[in-house]
């Protein structure tokens, strides 16, 4: 899997957008972008995905440059319940599973 | 629905005792993956069963770690000479075939004296 490099930590005003960003220069065509996070004591959790469309959910919108080299996981209105560890992953979607393999990620601590 | 279950949520054994932490996936989850989490660090990937097999176990550290699915549901993760290196958070996730997303559990801290 391609490598993904993230800034290790991001304050953000609570109510305000939270913008994180990843690099994947390696990334390979028939690889895609996945976001998880972690809050404390707890199991991470997905939050969106996507491979060079821009994608939006009811957590997240995804950003992926049009050469797939990086992107940007925005948070619209971010809360204090959004603190928490930001994993970026870059992987092939196999038929079958697959692992996921973490970095250490960005600690985003929201500003009340 | 019910997400993926762990047991115990906390296991405090001494160095060299044997233990065995489980896992209740969401029902229908075909797949089903062991983490560990060490302080600080994100979550490294141990072994990979689709149904009852391990289809990659590439992960697991050394052969004091082994994993079963007998029935293809519940998972048991099984460590033996516990070591002090092997305290951290052991978290299991699942998932449907083919889905991009994998659901994680809270976890065990397991932790080792």
């Amino acid at each position: 899997d391609a490598k993904t490099t993230q800034p290790p930590s991001m304050d953000c005003a609570e109510g305000r957008a939270a913008n994180l960003p990843c690099n994947h220069s390696t990334i390979s065509g028939n690889e895609y972008v996945y976001w998880y996070r972690q809050i404390h004591s707890q199991g991470p959790q997905y939050i969106i995905h996507g491979l060079k469309n821009n994608e939006t959910n009811e957590m997240a919108s995804l950003i992926i440059t049009e050469d797939r080299k990086s992107s940007t996981l925005i948070l619209p209105h971010a809360t204090l319940r959004d603190t928490a560890v930001y994993y970026c992953i870059v992987r092939v979607l196999l038929a079958r599973g697959e692992k996921l393999t973490f970095g250490t990620g960005t600690r985003l601590t929201i500003i009340p | 629905g019910a997400g993926v279950s762990q047991t115990p949520s906390n296991k405090v054994t001494e160095k060299g005792k044997y233990v065995e932490l489980r896992c209740d996936p969401i029902s229908g989850h075909t797949a089903l993956y062991w983490y560990r989490q060490s302080l600080g660090q994100g979550p490294e990937f141990l072994i990979y069963f689709q149904g009852t097999g391990a289809a990659d176990d590439s992960g697991l550290p050394n052969d004091r770690f082994f994993a079963v699915r007998p029935e293809g549901s519940v998972s048991t993760l099984k460590i033996q000479r516990t070591e002090r290196g092997d305290s951290a958070v052991y978290l299991c996730a699942s998932s449907t075939v083919g889905a991009g997303e994998q659901y994680f559990g809270p976890g065990t801290r397991l932790t080792v004296t």
